[in-house]
């Protein structure tokens, strides 16, 4: 059985920090992918990598980054916390077009 | 522009009943069609898929709709039980993995499936 591993499930963080979220992945899966979700607008796609070393935007990329130097490890870095980016935040991964597996999420607060 | 759109924000049905879930999206082109269930405080777990060929998909009490003339998916749930509780979500996109960061997920529906 697939599993999805978010190192954290709830951080607090203050306004201006530097972020890792950390996300791996036990299945050899090329496809990674970062979301968040916030109510009434369901799942955003950040980022996505399809490949080590190799990332795509996704649909709000702005004010994140991404790291992928493993295959099984996808990192979402927030570079200066800010308050919007409080949020619900869900790492996934996927082999060719098989469905996305997901893992338990983590909650992020920044004050 | 949102591609993918649940119009319905909450559904509540009694148990027992059935319950039906709305999809509906813009592109035509998308042939990537999921249903993905997600409780609180956990990820959303993968529930049910249909491939553009077909237009209906059955998995014991979940059966996928898919009308591709309309761009409308739709979820029944048959007989209702109180742990189908949760969000659900609809995604959609497209099976070529070169695509695979347009696929879209809907805003959810959560659903309530009282006793």
């Amino acid at each position: 059985d697939v599993k999805v591993t978010q190192s954290s499930r709830y951080l607090v963080k203050r306004t201006g920090e530097k972020v890792f979220l950390e996300c791996v992945q036990d299945m050899d899966h090329e496809n990674m992918f970062w979301y968040r979700q916030d109510p009434g607008l369901g799942l955003r796609l950040i980022y996505f990598s399809y490949d080590v070393k190799m990332k795509e935007k996704g649909d709000i990329p702005e004010g994140y980054s991404v790291s992928r130097e493993k295959k099984e490890r996808f990192s979402l870095i927030l570079e200066s916390a800010s308050t919007n980016q409080t949020s619900m935040y869900l790492c996934a991964s996927r082999l060719g077009n098989s469905p996305l597996h997901f893992g338990n999420g983590t909650r992020l607060t920044v004050t | 522009d949102q591609q993918v759109k649940q119009n319905s924000p909450s559904l509540s049905v009694q148990e027992g009943r059935i319950s039906i879930l709305n999809c509906d999206y813009t592109n035509s082109m998308f042939d990537y069609f999921l249903w993905y269930k997600k409780y609180p405080a956990e990820g959303p777990t993968f529930l049910i898929s249909i491939s553009s060929i077909k237009d209906k998909n059955e998995d014991g009490r979940f059966t996928v709709f898919l009308n591709k003339s309309a761009k409308h998916l739709s979820l029944h749930i048959v007989p209702s039980q109180p742990g189908d509780s949760a969000v659900y979500f609809c995604l959609v996109g497209y099976t070529d993995n070169t695509n695979a960061g347009k696929s879209t997920f809907g805003d959810g529906t959560t659903l309530t499936v009282k006793p």
